[in-house]
């Protein structure tokens, strides 16, 4: 049973460039929810993805945008990178139905942003 | 506001010794809580979780924490530390309304000497 995959492990942009981050959620899952983790703190939710909807989402500008697709799976678009962008992406799939929502997580994208 | 406090941030044990991380909550309702482990250059494994139910909560690689309502705590302990508990410790509210999302702590590295 494969877990939550992302892709790509790592990625270097410079500023202003655009970023696409993909994720596959965990097989039977349909929800997908997207973290930042900057170095040093805890992850940080940007927003969750259900039924190719955005459901809810944090406190990240509008130059945070995503999608999903019919086969659940997700993308997180960035653009006009900022140095600040810089951090860990942690995709986390999850039941929309599940009774307690257990997430399960991603290894992450690292994006560097010179 | 809904959040999730660990004080410190960095613990550091000798191998056998107690290990104990600390987490407190600020909600009126209490959320279901979560604890992570993050190795390095890794996403996030949960370790154990409180829901309902028996406030001991048992989790794996010897973890334990125990939910207290009265101080809006769910504070990790292991009796024993081991070299491999070294790693970053992530605890997570998951709040009323909030469906999936998880609010993080900022996290506390554990350091374990030989």
């Amino acid at each position: 049973d494969a877990g939550v995959t992302q892709s790509p492990t790592h990625l270097i942009k410079t500023r202003g460039q655009q970023v696409t981050l993909r994720c596959s959620p965990k097989s039977g899952h349909d929800t997908v929810s997207w973290y930042q983790q900057a170095l040093g703190q805890g992850p940080q939710f940007i927003f969750q993805y259900y039924e190719e909807e955005e459901r809810q989402r944090g406190n990240f500008p509008d130059r945070f945008s995503g999608h999903q697709f019919p086969n659940y799976s997700s993308e997180l678009n960035v653009n006009a990178l900022l140095l600040g962008d810089s951090a860990l992406y942690l995709c986390a799939s999850s039941l929309w139905e599940g009774v307690y929502n257990e997430q399960f997580f991603g290894p992450g994208t690292r994006l560097t942003v010179l | 506001a809904q959040s999730v406090t660990q004080l410190g941030s960095h613990v550091s044990v000798s191998e056998g010794a107690l290990v104990l991380l600390r987490c407190n909550y600020s909600s009126s309702v209490p959320p279901y809580l979560f604890w992570y482990v993050q190795y390095p250059n890794q996403g996030l494994q949960l370790l154990l979780k409180y829901t309902t139910g028996a406030t001991l909560v048992k989790g794996i690689n010897g973890f334990e924490a125990e939910f207290k309502k009265s101080e809006t705590s769910f504070h990790l302990t292991k009796p024993s530390a081991h070299m491999s508990d070294a790693a970053e410790y992530f605890c997570a509210g998951r709040f009323t309304g909030a469906n999936s999302k998880l609010t993080f702590g900022k996290g506390i590295t554990l350091s374990v000497r030989p």
